[in-house]
């Protein structure tokens, strides 16, 4: 249990273009999903929060008008990156939240999307 | 100061030797811990979590916390070549753990050699 899955797992694109990426947990309902960005030999750096069906708390230091996040439902949670520059090749994570039996929670993390910008 | 700090190694030990990874942290706010490998090129992967000082033990894994020390610890027993991956380090300022915002270590690259 508690799968997530991400799409495309890896994609180029030029610079200038649109990339949407998508999360999805398979096998429960997610209220609260992340969107993370792992440069190399670097840790996670949050991006942004998103709660299903309200706006998406973004970190400080990342443009919401750039990194464009919706959460449509309790399974699904796309981030899209607008207008695409080669600084923004980077792995973007998503991850979801599952609760458990004793109501505890935890982050279960999808499997990445290694971006690349030309 | 970093909230968490975590030696980035690299680590390497032979096949059977017993691992000890380590974070610290600097907010004693902190309350739910957690230990995910992440293999390269992906996403990361939940080993252990827990939400009090004391051991918490799952098959060769051992997750150790000091609250008073604000120190954490991953112990891996009769580590295996397929041990090898970065181990993070996370922990989160709420009781609830998987909804709030998780602050990461840099990781730990670990190597087992056969």
């Amino acid at each position: 249990g508690a799968v997530v899955s991400q799409h495309p797992s890896w994609v180029i694109c030029k610079s200038g273009t649109s990339v949407k990426i998508e999360c999805r947990s398979l096998d429960f309902q997610a209220t609260t999903m992340f969107w993370y960005r792992q440069f190399p030999k670097q840790s996670l750096m949050l991006m942004a929060t998103s709660n299903e069906g309200s706006k998406a708390t973004y970190e400080q230091g990342v443009e919401k008008d750039k990194f464009l996040i919706n959460h449509a439902s309790l399974t699904l949670s796309t981030l899209t990156v607008t207008s695409a520059h080669p600084e923004d090749s980077s792995f973007y994570i998503c991850s979801a939240t599952s609760r458990d039996t004793l109501y505890q929670e935890t982050q279960y993390f999808g499997p990445g999307t290694r971006l690349l910008v030309l | 100061q970093k909230e968490v700090e975590q030696d980035p190694g690299p680590l390497s030990v032979p096949e059977g030797a017993i691992v000890s990874l380590n974070c610290t942290y600097s907010n004693s706010a902190f309350q739910y811990f957690m230990w995910y490998r992440q293999y390269s090129r992906k996403g990361p992967e939940l080993l252990m979590y827990t939400y009090s000082s004391g051991n918490k033990e799952d098959g060769r894994f051992t997750a150790q916390v000091d609250k008073s020390s604000k120190y954490i610890s991953l112990f891996i027993r009769d580590s295996q070549p397929s041990d090898s991956a970065t181990y993070l380090c996370a922990m989160t300022l709420g009781a609830q753990g998987g909804s709030e915002k998780l602050v990461f270590g840099k990781g730990t690259k670990l190597t087992v050699n056969p």
